[in-house]
């Protein structure tokens, strides 16, 4: 099947500082890719569908200033925690689209002091 | 609001019986339905999908099964593994794009397997 692949897979930050988390399709091209945040014992929530060449769309409720997305490849997009602030750690999980089926990265735990 | 729901949290189930996992929607654009199993701190696992003009899809020990009119769906695990031990979470997305449009997620439910 797929792989998506995200590094880092564990990162932990100070408050006011920006994190990047990459997101990369390894055998396919992904013209999609989708960025989800899953808080403790919670569901996994959409938070933007990241498009390349173009910019993002974001869910409502998400701070497109806060989270910035980059998806400068077809097999790359990029998720910028920017100032980031305790309330933002979390689990960051990434998919792609291939064959019909999302495909889901291994995941980010983002921990901010 | 919870577009797709997973009323049970927890569900413990003794080594080759049989598990049943539920699901249940509200939204009735929903057409694409999918179950992921995941570990903890990794990200999701596709096992198995159905659309809506289906009833049923079958794939090994893993059943899926669709009732549009009551607006639920299972996931049948049989016979059940220890390894099977782990969040299923249920997702279901619009439109005919199958896997390209955005998922809801339901809140999982954590299946533990008896050996």
């Amino acid at each position: 099947g797929a792989v998506v692949s995200q590094h880092p897979s564990r990162v932990i930050c100070k408050s006011g500082t920006s994190v990047k988390i990459e997101c990369r399709s390894l055998d396919f091209q992904a013209t999609t890719m989708f960025w989800y945040r899953q808080f403790p014992k919670q569901s996994l929530m959409l938070m933007a569908t990241s498009n390349e060449g173009s910019k993002a769309t974001y869910e409502q409720g998400v701070e497109k200033d806060k989270f910035l997305i980059n998806h400068a490849s077809l097999t790359l997009s990029t998720l910028t925690v920017t100032s980031a602030h305790p309330e933002d750690s979390s689990f960051y999980i990434c998919s792609a689209y291939e064959g019909g089926t999302q495909y889901f990265g291994p995941g980010t735990r983002l921990t901010v002091l | 609001d919870q577009q797709v729901k997973q009323n049970s949290p927890s569900l413990s189930v003794q080594e080759g019986r049989i598990s049943i996992l539920n699901c249940d929607y509200t939204n009735s654009m929903f057409d694409y339905f999918l179950w992921y199993k995941k570990y903890p701190a990794e990200g999701p696992t596709f096992l198995i999908s159905i659309s809506s003009i289906k009833d049923k899809n079958e794939d090994g020990r893993f059943t899926v099964f669709l009732n549009k009119s009551a607006k639920h769906l299972s996931l049948h695990i049989v016979p059940s593994q220890p390894g099977d031990s782990a969040v299923y979470f249920c997702a279901a997305s619009e439109g005919s794009n199958f896997g390209n449009e955005k998922l809801t997620f339901g809140t999982g439910t954590r299946l533990t397997i008896i050996p």
